[in-house]
């Protein structure tokens, strides 16, 4: 049973470009939620996404988008980069039922 | 102030002590959570609990509600304990407010 696979693992961008990061979720699990971590930092809260639409959101601009998929898979987008969201970015997922949230290992942007 | 805070931010023990890291929270939580972050990125879910106590091997977990207040105890360390590890609050659905994480090295 695969977990929350993330991909890429590592990317470099350049300040102004856009991104696109994908997470599969753990099988049997329909939420998803997105954070960003910068070194040496807790993760902060993007998003969560849930029956395709987003569900919550944290205070990051409207640069930061998602999508989720009918399969649950979902994406982040990032437009008009900047040096400040070089960070690791996580994925969870989770039923909506409470029970603990299985991470991915990270996708690391770096922006040149 | 953070919502969810850490302490100690860093921390280097011997190994076989007993290690407490400690979490405090101001806000509403359903929740308490505490993670394992090893060096590269994946974090792992080691307990999730809203009272009382939990225990999982030399891991222990404690929460005290009216203090807003929990503990992680980590008994007879070993240096393959060493990690970063995070609190987090569960606050509306899902969601989690992390803490800094506290960064511990177990020493041989």
């Amino acid at each position: 049973d695969a977990g929350v696979t993330q991909s890429p693992t590592h990317l470099i961008k350049t300040r102004g470009q856009q991104v696109t990061l994908r997470c599969s979720p753990k099988s049997g699990h329909d939420t998803v939620s997105w954070y960003q971590q910068a070194l040496g930092q807790g993760p902060q809260f993007i998003f969560q996404y849930y029956e395709e639409e987003e569900r919550q959101r944290g205070n990051f601009p409207d640069r930061f988008s998602g999508h989720q998929f009918p399969n649950y898979s979902s994406e982040l987008n990032v437009n008009a980069l900047l040096l400040g969201d070089s960070a690791l970015y996580l994925c969870a997922s989770s039923t909506r039922s409470n029970q603990p949230q299985h991470f991915g290992d990270g996708t690391r942007l770096s922006i040149l | 102030k953070n919502e969810v805070e850490q302490s100690p931010q860093n921390l280097t023990a011997q190994e076989g002590e007993f290690i407490t890291i400690n979490c405090s929270y101001s806000v509403g939580i359903s929740a308490l959570h505490w993670l394992q972050q090893h060096p590269g990125g994946g974090i792992v879910s080691l307990f999730m609990l809203s009272s009382g106590k939990k225990k999982h091997g030399r891991l222990i977990a404690t929460i005290n509600i009216q203090e807003k207040h929990s503990s992680l105890h980590i008994t007879a360390s070993h240096p393959r304990d060493s990690a970063v590890y995070i609190c987090a609050g569960q606050t509306s659905g899902s969601r989690l407010t992390f803490g800094e994480g506290t960064q511990l090295t177990v020493n041989p």
